[in-house]
């Protein structure tokens, strides 16, 4: 157990529609980050927050967003979803803006 | 572009024996270099990293090697176990002021009893 927890586990929407998927970093770490791996991909950094602001973005779609609240939970939100943003995202926290990331068990998104 | 390579998508290799999972890498402004294990319906797990100030770090069973010159990094697990069987992701995180991590596609190790 990385202690890095995300909800839900499984997501299954349909195109269109909008889903926000919810990291709990390990106690008290600053870093949050989001990647996505889709189908025998390897992980594609999306975006990364450090205590409450944005340090880093990929190459992270217009349609999604993240924020990381004061109390350093994380949210990621897809809007518009396609069939292609079907994937895992995972959630990573490290204890500051840089150093070892401890990644979560991940939400496998399925869009239908 | 695809700054971080792993060039096998998979491995087979009998127990007790040298796995090595190889990794290459394009930017040299890359400061630091870990390897994840990652086991299906689980998250990536840090194994093992290495500065590149360095040329080798070693924990246990698993030793990274960098060649800098090449771009090249290895990791060997010695003796392989059945337990390794999982992916293994290389990962790069560049000098900037952040974290954030570039991987490679993985490749699939299996070990045979």
């Amino acid at each position: 157990d990385s202690g890095v927890t995300q909800t839900p586990k499984h997501l299954i929407t349909a195109t269109g529609q909008r889903v926000t998927l919810r990291c709990s970093p390990r106690s008290g770490d600053l870093s949050v980050y989001w990647y996505q791996q889709s189908l025998d991909q390897g992980l594609q950094f999306l975006i990364q927050y450090y205590n409450g602001e944005e340090r880093a973005k990929g190459n992270i779609l217009e349609r999604f967003s993240a924020q990381q609240f004061p109390d350093l939970h994380s949210e990621l939100n897809l809007s518009s979803l396609e069939l292609g943003d079907s994937a895992l995202y995972f959630c990573a926290s490290s204890p500051l803006n840089r150093g070892r990331a401890f990644f979560g068990q991940g939400t496998r998104l399925t869009v239908v | 572009d695809q700054q971080v390579k792993q060039n096998s998508p998979s491995l087979s290799v009998q127990e007790g024996r040298i796995s090595i999972l190889n990794c290459d890498y394009t930017n040299s402004m890359f400061d630091y270099f870990l390897w994840y294990k990652k086991y299906p319906a689980e998250g990536p797990t840090f194994l093992i990293s290495i500065s590149s100030i360095k040329d080798k770090n070693e924990d246990g069973r698993f030793t990274v090697f960098l060649n800098k010159s090449a771009k090249h990094l290895s990791l060997h697990i010695v003796p392989s176990q059945p337990g390794d069987s999982a992916v293994y992701f290389c990962a790069a995180r560049g000098s900037s002021n952040t974290g954030k991590l570039i991987f490679g596609q993985g490749t699939t190790l299996q070990v045979k009893p």
